[in-house]
């Protein structure tokens, strides 16, 4: 596809279950970013990765949270045991790896929601 | 604390007219500021950019001005469309560690513009 893609668009989890956030990039971009928005504020970074390693996870709130990119370009977000304080938008982003800094270019995101 | 400032949650402007919106930021190793646009249910689209070695950067209707010293950039719509009625974020970043590219982002809370007919 020519943009960033996310499935599932929106996800209803009861507390304490497991949920798997998918993120296609845009083809080619080495870069991939995921953040999470809760209601009325800005995205918040969570973590980054350059092709398949993670360069920084220094955003995840907790080890309930893990992402991975194992080739390179598809990545998940996993969350365990969600809380009710997970609820919000997890965007996922992509840029090329430029000589500069580049604008990353945000899929649709996931709505998530623990009751 | 909040290294990235938009201290007005919303802001209304008639159709025609100059849009100003406003963002602060506290990290001085900043170097690159960028402008998205949000819909709703829709993710942020990158709507303009400037580096930290220019004060200011045009793009059709949008203008970005840096002001380094004060720590203080703005973004110009002129003339305001309805289409414009979304709220903008701010963002900037640090230089890379990894040598190149983009780093994670650090936003504001957004202004939600209006454009009145």
């Amino acid at each position: 596809g020519a943009g960033v893609s996310q499935s599932p668009r929106y996800k209803v989890a009861k507390r304490g279950q497991d949920v798997a956030l998918r993120c296609d990039p845009i083809s080619g971009h080495v870069s991939l970013f995921w953040y999470q928005q809760a209601l009325g504020q800005g995205p918040e970074f969570l973590t980054y990765f350059q092709n398949e390693a993670q360069l920084d996870k220094s955003g995840l709130p907790s080890d309930r949270f893990f992402a991975e990119r194992p080739e390179g370009s598809v990545s998940t977000l996993k969350i365990q045991r969600t809380q009710q304080e997970d609820s919000a938008v997890y965007l996922c982003a992509s840029s090329d790896l430029g000589p500069g800094n580049t604008e990353a270019f945000f899929g649709q995101g996931t709505r998530l929601t623990v009751v | 604390d909040q290294q990235v400032k938009q201290n007005s949650p919303s802001l209304s402007v008639q159709e025609g007219r100059i849009s100003i919106l406003n963002c602060d930021y506290t990290n001085s190793m900043f170097d690159y500021f960028l402008w998205y646009k949000k819909y709703p249910a829709e993710g942020p689209t990158f709507l303009i950019s400037i580096s930290s070695i220019k004060d200011k950067n045009e793009d059709g209707r949008f203008t970005v001005f840096l002001n380094k010293s004060a720590k203080h950039l703005s973004l110009h719509i002129v003339p305001s469309q309805p289409g414009d009625s979304a709220v903008y974020f701010c963002a900037a970043s640090a230089p890379s560690y990894s040598g190149g590219g983009a780093d994670g982002l650090t936003f504001g809370k957004g202004t939600h513009l209006i454009i009145q007919p």
